[in-house]
């Protein structure tokens, strides 16, 4: 299965800031995906990162809050952009791999912004 | 639009005891159904996966079954241990688009 790796693991942001997470696979994938798991909540899908063009975003998310970059097979970011205190989530980096599509995540990303 | 949903939100057994957590989805054209298992503040664990032509997988104590008619699923957990405490999700992904949908999770506790 896949190995990956979420840098930074927590962070504590001041409102109006930006952060950017990083993902890192150990394997080329096709599909890489990011969550959102807001606090006590289950996880919902923010977009689907596509290698050499745009991000997927599902409904509710847009790219001038969430722009996401993908510039190769085992890469992605994910930036947070100007934070309010209800983007305190853990961000979560998903891959899906094999003929079976079986998703892996990352450790995730704790984000609390004051 | 595909939802799912996970009963019971939390649940407190001895330890030994066998439990069955339940999942139930509205949209049967699902492509795969996926469990998983999430420690506090920590990413998800894979734990089985079932294809849409499966009826059940086995790993250790863990058997997990698929009725796609009916859009259930539930994980069987056998003789539990405290190490089993935590959150358990199940998720669906469509066919077509392999996007995984999230059920709300049932929160498990194992007492020694």
């Amino acid at each position: 299965s896949a190995v990956i790796s979420q840098k930074p693991s927590r962070d504590i942001c001041q409102r109006g800031t930006s952060l950017t997470i990083q993902c890192q696979v150990d394997s080329q994938v096709t599909m890489m995906f990011w969550y959102r798991q807001q606090p006590g909540q289950s996880l919902t899908l923010i977009a689907t990162a596509n290698q050499g063009s745009e991000a997927t975003y599902e409904s509710g998310f847009v790219i001038d809050k969430f722009p996401i970059s993908r510039p190769n097979l085992t890469f992605s970011t994910l930036t947070v952009s100007n934070m309010s205190p209800e983007d305190s989530s853990i961000y979560l980096c998903s891959v899906e791999e094999g003929v079976n599509t079986e998703a892996f995540f990352g450790q995730g990303t704790r984000l609390t912004v004051v | 639009k595909q939802e799912v949903t996970q009963i019971p939100a939390a649940l407190s057994v001895p330890e030994g005891e066998n439990l069955v957590l339940n999942c139930s989805f509205t949209d049967s054209a699902i492509y795969n159904l996926q469990w998983f298992r999430q420690d506090p503040g920590k990413g998800l664990t894979s734990l089985l996966l079932i294809q849409s032509s499966q009826r059940e997988q086995t790993s250790g104590r863990l058997n997990a079954s698929l009725d796609k008619s009916s859009g259930r699923s539930t994980l069987y957990i056998a003789a539990s241990q405290p190490g089993d405490s935590a959150t358990y999700l199940c998720a669906v992904s469509t066919s077509g688009t392999y996007k995984y949908i999230f059920g709300t999770g049932t929160r498990l506790k194992v007492l020694a």
